[in-house]
């Protein structure tokens, strides 16, 4: 079955750096879009980066942009998300999340891994 | 970027009972190029990850249970349970994907009476 595993969270200081991985398995991961989505402590969801199933595009959220880089390598079945700048409002659980659809069809969220803490602070 | 809001912001329900939320975007998420609506529900059970329901506006996602159902059009969308069950407490949330940056709604707590 589907299964997405998130690494690399932790606590860091403004200004600091984290490289989130996203270890997948249970499917052919060259063929599927692949997303990051964050819960900041006690509040909603909020969409952070989308990764087209090729690599040619890639999309961020407003509050991300120019400070975060999705990437993924289809030879290892990882998906990273590289944070730099980190704010004290990054702090959040970011989930590593898989497309419904294949090949580009933008059909919904369809698997989330459990997520991984991500901790801003001095 | 689109607006998503929900109504109401928490839901007491009863088990047996009908329930539904409200969805409401800023810009219609109808695509035109398409014809599809690009509305999505999600439920995060206590403690769990977020789950998809409901894809392009009325689709159940594989294993969603099919008292779950999705309707609207343009900017206005509802989620109902047609029987709610004690299984089905939590944040429901919408989201569009019509357009980037895609955007959640604030999300509906539903608990039990």
């Amino acid at each position: 079955q589907v299964q997405l595993v998130e690494s690399g969270g932790g606590v860091v200081q403004p200004g600091g750096s984290l490289r989130l991985s996203c270890s997948v398995s249970g499917f052919t991961f060259s063929h599927y879009g692949m997303n990051w989505v964050r819960q900041a402590p006690g509040k909603g969801l909020e969409w952070v980066a989308s990764i087209r199933y090729d690599g040619t595009n890639k999309h961020y959220a407003d509050s991300v942009k120019g400070r975060f880089t999705i990437s993924r390598d289809d030879s290892k079945n990882m998906l990273f998300l590289q944070m730099n700048s980190l704010r004290p409002e990054d702090t959040a659980v970011i989930y590593c999340v898989k497309d419904l659809g294949n090949h580009g069809s933008s059909l919904g969220f369809g698997h989330w891994g459990q997520g991984t803490l991500v901790t801003v602070s001095s | 970027d689109i607006v998503m809001t929900q109504t109401p912001l928490s839901l007491p329900v009863t088990p047996g009972e009908p329930a539904s939320i409200s969805c409401r975007s800023s810009q219609d998420l109808l695509d035109s190029d398409d014809g599809n609506t690009y509305l999505e529900w999600y439920l995060q059970k206590p403690g769990q990850s977020p789950q998809l329901l409901i894809y392009m506006l009325s689709y159940r996602a594989s294993g969603v249970p099919d008292r779950f159902s999705g309707s609207g059009s343009g900017t206005d969308f509802t989620l109902t349970i047609s029987r709610v069950e004690a299984e089905d407490v939590g944040l429901y949330y919408c989201m569009q994907r019509v357009a980037f940056p895609f955007t959640f709604g604030p999300g509906t707590k539903v608990e039990i009476k």
